[in-house]
């Protein structure tokens, strides 16, 4: 069965700073992975996503996530972080088969040290 | 292009009451999937719609229901409505759904459901 772990409920890093969001993934075959963040009161927003090739994908806002198929993980990663960023980032696995459904991390909530 | 959208924003019911949702895609989306999010169990799959069929299910009991309309407007329902509800439902559309190639999901800003 498919299964998303994020290790790191919260995170806190000072703006300027780089970022790295830990995920896990556990799943048979190649999976599809996803990097989403929630503003307070808001839905979820897609930053990036991984289905194959190049394993470094680049998304929006800055964002860039290295799928390792050895470790099991996806990891979002930022340069230097801006106070805007502070939110909760939930990693994702899907699976496209006739019974498919996306399955989400826990989620990580980043707050920005001024 | 007009985001996903959900009413109502906010609702407080009473237990054993029943209580519909409704989600509007973005325009040409046929896909409708539904999340609920809760602090404890984090966003769980409800279901997902696709030209008024229901493609995919998750793990809720039968009180969760849904329909889609010929405009690929979605509405849940939950009946008999438990403590245990409460949660911000989303909801995300798609152009060829979870079992498109891209399944790249939209989501709306979710109904905060209240049950006391």
């Amino acid at each position: 069965a498919q299964s998303v772990t994020q290790p790191d409920i919260h995170i806190t890093v000072s703006e300027g700073a780089s970022l790295e969001l830990r995920c896990n993934y556990s799943y048979g075959a190649t999976p599809y992975l996803f990097w989403y963040v929630q503003s307070p009161g808001q839905g979820l927003q897609l930053l990036l996503k991984y289905f194959s090739g190049d394993t470094l994908v680049q998304g929006i806002k800055g964002f860039e996530a290295e799928f390792k198929r050895s470790q099991s993980s996806f990891n979002l990663r930022k340069p230097s972080v801006h106070w805007s960023d502070a939110a909760e980032y939930f990693c994702a696995v899907g699976a496209y088969s006739s019974a498919s459904k996306i399955i989400f991390g826990s989620g990580t909530r980043l707050s920005i040290r001024p | 292009k007009a985001g996903v959208t959900q009413t109502p924003r906010y609702l407080i019911k009473t237990r054993g009451q029943q209580v519909t949702l409704s989600c509007s895609p973005i325009s040409g989306h046929r896909s409708v999937s539904w999340y609920q999010q809760t602090p404890g169990q984090g966003l769980q799959f409800l279901f997902e719609y696709f030209s008024e069929t229901q493609r995919n299910k998750g793990n809720f009991p039968g009180r969760f229901s849904g329909r889609q309309f010929s405009n690929s407007r979605s509405e849940m329902n939950v009946s008999t409505l438990e403590l245990g509800d409460s949660a911000l439902y989303l909801c995300a559309s798609s152009l060829q759904g979870l079992a498109g190639v891209s399944g790249e999901q939209y989501f709306g800003p979710g109904t905060r459901l209240t049950v006391t």
